[in-house]
């Protein structure tokens, strides 16, 4: 049960675009289209983003898109915003039946 | 509106046990499955547990299988983590959380808890 492989930290100015990448394997993000990104602001609840690879939850804004090619699982971020600083988080179901989160990227709005 | 309500977090010894709840409302409970994640202060989140709607199938990551048991009493819209043989390890805030799927589990979840704090430390 390896995390998914996400980068420690990425930025960007406001009204630009980012994109965080999540990488697992054939056994979990390679296998199912249950990607699932969730949002965190320093001592709240995480906050469902992106479902289904690319779906958004009602009220969900559409600056926030999500995608999959093979193993890896991408959120992109356009016109970044001051309150979009965050930390942020993919999860996958796996193949074994369990659920597994990468580590956690941290977004900074410059 | 989804609420979810967690309890029973607090200080353990270790070795010693504790009963985490989670009281649900604002939809129809034994519709969903459920989770547990738990974050460790300054780290991230990280899957505990799953079961499915009607509590037939349960789901643990290795680290606990074996010393926690998760459940839910659909007749009290509430879900449970028991935890025994604590470690210091499993120091973290536990966040429960509402599925997406109906009958069987998935792992997303779309509505979480607040989140109750358990330190097991001496």
């Amino acid at each position: 049960q390896s995390a998914l492989t996400q980068p420690a930290s990425v930025s960007g100015s406001p009204g630009q675009s980012i994109t965080i990448s999540c990488t697992g394997t054939s056994s979990d993000i390679g296998t199912y289209n249950y990607v699932s990104w969730y949002q965190q602001h320093p001592g709240k609840a995480p906050k469902l983003m992106i479902y289904d690879v690319s779906n958004r939850p009602s009220g969900v804004s559409t600056r926030f898109s999500g995608s999959k090619s093979g193993n890896t699982a991408f959120l992109t971020i356009s016109g970044l915003q001051g309150d979009d600083e965050a930390d942020y988080y993919c999860n996958s179901f796996t193949t074994s039946d369990t659920v597994v989160f990468g580590g956690g990227t941290k977004l900074t709005v410059l | 509106e989804v609420q979810l309500l967690e309890s029973g977090g607090g200080l353990v010894q270790p070795g010693g046990s504790l009963r985490l709840s989670c009281a649900a409302s604002g939809f129809t409970f034994s519709n969903y499955a459920m989770s547990w994640v738990r974050q460790a202060p300054g780290k991230g989140l990280e899957w505990v547990s799953g079961i499915s709607s009607s509590g037939g199938r349960t789901y643990y990551t290795d680290s606990v299988k074996g010393r926690f048991t998760i459940s839910r009493d659909n007749s009290k819209n509430t879900l449970y983590l028991q935890m025994n043989s604590l470690r210091a390890e499993d120091t973290a805030v536990y966040y429960c959380g509402k599925d997406l799927s109906g009958y069987s589990y998935s792992g997303r979840v779309d509505y979480w808890g607040q989140g109750t704090l358990v330190t097991v430390s001496s």
